[in-house]
């Protein structure tokens, strides 16, 4: 594609609801990285994959958050029992070059509000 | 833990003027180090890539300089443009021991170019 797509561009859950955000990554890039913004803070790494594995889960911040890809291309972000604090920006990014050695190219993101 | 710092936090200047932006991080042990640009409701637009064994990397009006051995960087923009004006974010790339190179974001310039 273009360049990395995100669904949807905006979410409003309930707290305890669980919610699945997608990311389509440019079309070949085998890197596929989750981040997080949260309002006054910087963007914070979650996970990345190569391919369809996932080496680096560091940044996962607890076990509701889970992802996956498949086909070598989209991903799936879910988040169990959402909670007020993973209000967020959740932003996507691909890499040609595996492992975070090159440019990333970031999608839009999906704006995450739990009430 | 790296820890990345952007200042100030905000800018605001007359159309047509010269501008620096800062950013310092703690830990010299970086692979590259890049500046992006964000628009409200839109994702990161890489604009420059240094790689850590480079000083400094130009593009347009744009010219980014690195002291790995200081922890800087420094974003440079001639002759400003009132579309210049969006949030920049530094972000530096370092080997996570888990697998892949992590992006640590600083907290971002808020640019406002007034015409």
């Amino acid at each position: 594609g273009a360049g990395v797509s995100q669904s949807p561009s905006n979410k409003v859950t309930e707290k305890g609801k669980d919610v699945e955000l997608r990311c389509d990554p440019i079309s070949g890039h085998t890197a596929l990285y989750w981040y997080r913004q949260s309002l006054g803070q910087g963007l914070e790494f979650l996970i990345y994959f190569q391919g369809n594995s996932a080496p680096d889960k560091s940044g996962l911040p607890s076990d509701r958050f889970s992802a996956e890809r498949t086909g070598g291309s989209v991903s799936t972000l879910t988040i169990q029992r959402t909670q007020q604090e993973d209000s967020a920006v959740y932003l996507c990014a691909s890499s040609l070059v595996p492992r975070g050695a090159d440019t990333q190219y970031f999608g839009p993101g999906t704006r995450l509000t739990v009430l | 833990k790296q820890e990345v710092t952007q200042i100030p936090a905000a800018l605001s200047v007359p159309e047509g003027e010269n501008l620096v932006l800062n950013c310092s991080f703690t830990d010299s042990a970086i692979y590259n180090l890049q500046w992006f640009r964000q628009d409200p409701g839109k994702g990161l637009t890489s604009l420059l890539l240094i790689q850590s064994s480079q000083r400094e990397q130009t593009s347009g009006r744009l010219n980014a300089s690195l002291d790995k051995s200081s922890g800087r960087s420094t974003l440079y923009i001639a002759a400003s443009q009132p579309g210049d004006s969006a949030t920049y974010l530094c972000a530096v790339s370092a080997y996570s021991g888990a697998g892949s190179y992590q992006l640590t974001f600083g907290k971002g310039t808020k640019l406002s170019v007034i015409p």
